[in-house]
């Protein structure tokens, strides 16, 4: 079936560092990509997402880039502040509209 | 905001009973999903309605079930609780769920969830 494998947390860098998040899945098909991130406390919000190979996602200084050869899908951000502190959810959509999700990756940014 | 709401946002119940969790979908979003997060499970899809009619079903318990209503908006009964029940459970709705790989139609957006805490 569907999976997605995340790099384990946490992660914990400083203010200003560059964050790099694996993601890399096994899905029937061209699925769609997600990320999303929840905030201590709050649900989940939808982060960035590609729908087709070679595709880069971007919002509020992240990226992640479809990549079908390798099956991956890693977040990066050139410069994280305290304000990224949360956990990260890589996702698909292969077949049917179900999100299948990893297992989280829980950062800490520290001042 | 995601525009996805969920009441109630904490319900403390005991083992053996019931309850109802509440979502309303964003306005003109016809499908609505449901998704367990628990610490060992991590975030699991339990059932996709889409305009009233069940779509998809996922690891679901035969103990839980789910309707949509014509206004759209779902409920989640969960009955016969157990300790390992307790979770956060998520609602997320998207503007149709067919299924077809599409910027729009598949993007899910979430309400900030119930947790469940059964004693």
């Amino acid at each position: 079936g569907d999976s997605v494998t995340q790099m384990e947390g946490p992660v914990t860098l400083s203010e200003e560092a560059f964050l790099t998040i694996n993601c890399t899945y096994t899905a029937t098909g061209y699925p769609s990509l997600f990320w999303y991130v929840q905030y201590p406390g709050e649900g989940l919000q939808l982060l960035l997402k590609a729908t087709k190979a070679d595709d880069k996602g971007s919002n509020k200084g992240f990226e992640a880039t479809y990549r079908k050869e390798t099956t991956s899908f890693h977040l990066e951000k050139g410069s994280v502040q305290v304000s990224d502190s949360a956990v990260y959810f890589c996702a698909l959509i292969a077949a049917g509209n179900k999100l299948t999700f990893g297992g989280g990756t829980r950062v800490l940014v520290k001042p | 905001d995601s525009g996805v709401t969920q009441t109630p946002k904490h319900l403390i119940t005991a083992t053996g009973q019931r309850v109802t969790l509440r979502c309303s979908p964003r306005s003109g979003d016809l499908s609505v999903y449901w998704y367990q997060q628990s610490l060992d499970q991590g975030l699991q899809f339990l059932i996709q309605y889409y305009n009233g009619e069940e779509r998809a079903k996922g690891n679901i318990l035969e103990r839980f079930s789910a309707q949509q209503f014509p206004d759209l908006h779902s409920e989640l009964n969960l009955s016969s609780l157990e300790l390992g029940d307790s979770a956060l459970y998520f609602c997320a709705s998207s503007a149709a769920g067919t299924g077809l790989s599409s910027a729009v139609i598949d993007t899910q957006y979430f309400g900030p969830g119930t947790r469940l805490t059964v004693l």
